[in-house]
């Protein structure tokens, strides 16, 4: 079955620091799909990334940054130069063949709650 | 409107009453899902829909919770005889194809908040 683990439960950084939020996924599949998704108070998920399998390409937006590796089943998420509007819950996530009929469900880890400090 | 609408915001239940929690999709997306995310938890799949047909309640806890989308647009997911486990906030999401493998997004509401008193 599905996993993704999300071992740091809380992160506290200074403004204007870099942060790496950790996730490692478990599949039997050999196609699937990683997520990461921001929930600030208000409680609505934002997407931030989809990453199909077979793209191992780092990806970079702006101040955020993706490395996917699959030889660790890890898909790690940095933030450089923390602002404070930053702080939220994020949530890595995956979807794979065996979680139904076609990749529709998501699996998600527990989220790692990041506060940014002024 | 422009995102996924869910109403209400907050409920408050006694136990052992009904409720009924709404979603308003984003217009013309085809899928549409539930999730159940309890307080310091990621959120977790109840139910999936493509358009008015449920392909999925593999994720509904028990057989108090009954979703359905009857025309293919908006969804309710009703909770009969509501326990305290049930306090959780209930996401929808929707999307505008089939599954993710097609590189869509699956776009989530702000959530209902139930509290089971």
């Amino acid at each position: 079955a599905q996993k993704v683990t999300q071992a740091q439960t809380e992160i506290s950084v200074v403004e204007k620091e870099d942060v790496t939020l950790d996730c490692v996924y478990e599949t039997r599949d050999t196609t699937y799909y990683l997520f990461w998704y921001k929930q600030p108070p208000s409680g609505e998920l934002v997407f931030l990334i989809r990453r199909n399998s077979f793209d191992e390409q780092n990806e970079i937006s702006g101040r955020y940054s993706w490395n996917f590796q699959k030889s660790t089943s890890s898909f790690n998420f940095t933030i450089t130069a923390s602002q404070v509007v930053d702080s939220a819950v994020y949530f890595c996530a995956l979807s794979d063949s065996y979680s139904g009929a076609g990749s529709y469900q998501l699996t998600f880890g527990k989220g790692t709650k990041l506060s940014v400090i002024p | 409107g422009a995102g996924v609408s869910q109403s209400p915001r907050y409920k408050v239940a006694k136990r052992g009453q009904d409720v009924a929690l709404r979603c308003d999709p984003i217009s013309g997306h085809v899928s549409l899902f539930w999730y159940q995310q309890a307080l310091g938890q990621g959120p977790e799949f109840l139910t999936y829909f493509q358009n008015e047909a449920q392909l999925d309640k593999s994720g509904l806890p028990s057989d108090r919770f009954f979703a359905e989308r009857p025309e293919g647009s908006v969804s309710t997911l009703k909770i009969q005889r509501t326990q305290q486990e049930d306090s959780a906030v209930y996401l929808c999401a929707s999307s505008s194809t089939w599954g993710t493998e097609s590189g869509n997004t699956i776009y989530f509401g702000e959530g209902s908040w139930l509290t089971v008193v």
